[in-house]
């Protein structure tokens, strides 16, 4: 049973214009959200996370939106750029009642920003 | 130094071959973690170390043994390993077990033939 859904495997857009990438989750125990960036080859890295306290967390290009009412949120990233162009994993975590927090993981969205 | 290192990047092994993959991260995180990830799925969990002792397995066949020298070193010891072993290996560091930003290294890709 996936927990953490993104249902775009992929997504192309033009330098310059918005991208969106969304993510749905079905545990209402999760409560805290990250987006990871993860280029061919190399492992995936931190770009922004969002607590579900919060609704919009912005940092530069990118802004993550949380709706918990939908268990939804999106990653926009504007303007987008060539380099933007890797497979961005959405992830999430709640406390498991134990000491270590695990993140599941969405199954990755491909974004391509074409020049 | 913000970086998680793992050796070596790339490792082809027979199912009789015994292997190890290596781990280490000098930003002073007390909580380690091994990943799999199979092409075009997500990273899933195999283990989990709190302060150098084991604090999850992920019901991980027995063939992948664990290791936490000290605080900075993580291993991966391989042995009798199945073609559907095939995956890129990830190592990953929080800076406390309870801290959800994980910062991963590049990976091993592993081939076992």
């Amino acid at each position: 049973d996936q927990q953490v859904k993104q249902n775009s495997p992929s997504l192309s857009v033009q330098e310059g214009r918005i991208s969106i990438l969304n993510c749905d989750y079905t545990n209402s125990m999760f409560d805290y959200f990250l987006w990871y960036k993860k280029y061919p080859a190399e492992g995936p890295t931190f770009l922004i996370s969002i607590s579900s306290i919060k609704d919009k967390n912005e940092d530069g290009r990118f802004t993550v939106f949380l709706n918990k009412s939908a268990k939804h949120l999106s990653l926009h990233i504007v303007p987008s750029q060539p380099g933007d162009s890797a497979v961005y994993f959405c992830a999430a975590s709640g406390n498991s009642g134990g000491s270590n927090y695990k993140l599941t993981f969405g199954k990755g969205t491909l974004l391509t920003v074409n020049p | 130094d913000t970086e998680v290192t793992q050796t070596p990047k790339h490792l082809v092994m027979g199912m009789t071959n015994k292997k190890s993959l290596k781990c280490e991260q000098h930003m002073g995180h007390r909580a380690m973690y091994w990943y799999k990830q199979k092409a075009k799925k997500p990273p899933e969990l195999m283990f989990v170390y709190s302060y150098e002792k084991l604090s999850i397995n992920e019901s991980v066949p027995s063939r992948f043994s664990p290791e936490c020298p000290n605080s900075s070193l993580l291993n991966l010891h391989l042995h009798a390993l199945q073609p559907e072993d095939s995956a890129l290996y990830l190592c990953a560091s929080t800076r406390a077990p309870n801290e959800e930003k994980l910062f991963f290294g590049s990976g091993t890709q592993l081939s076992v033939l």
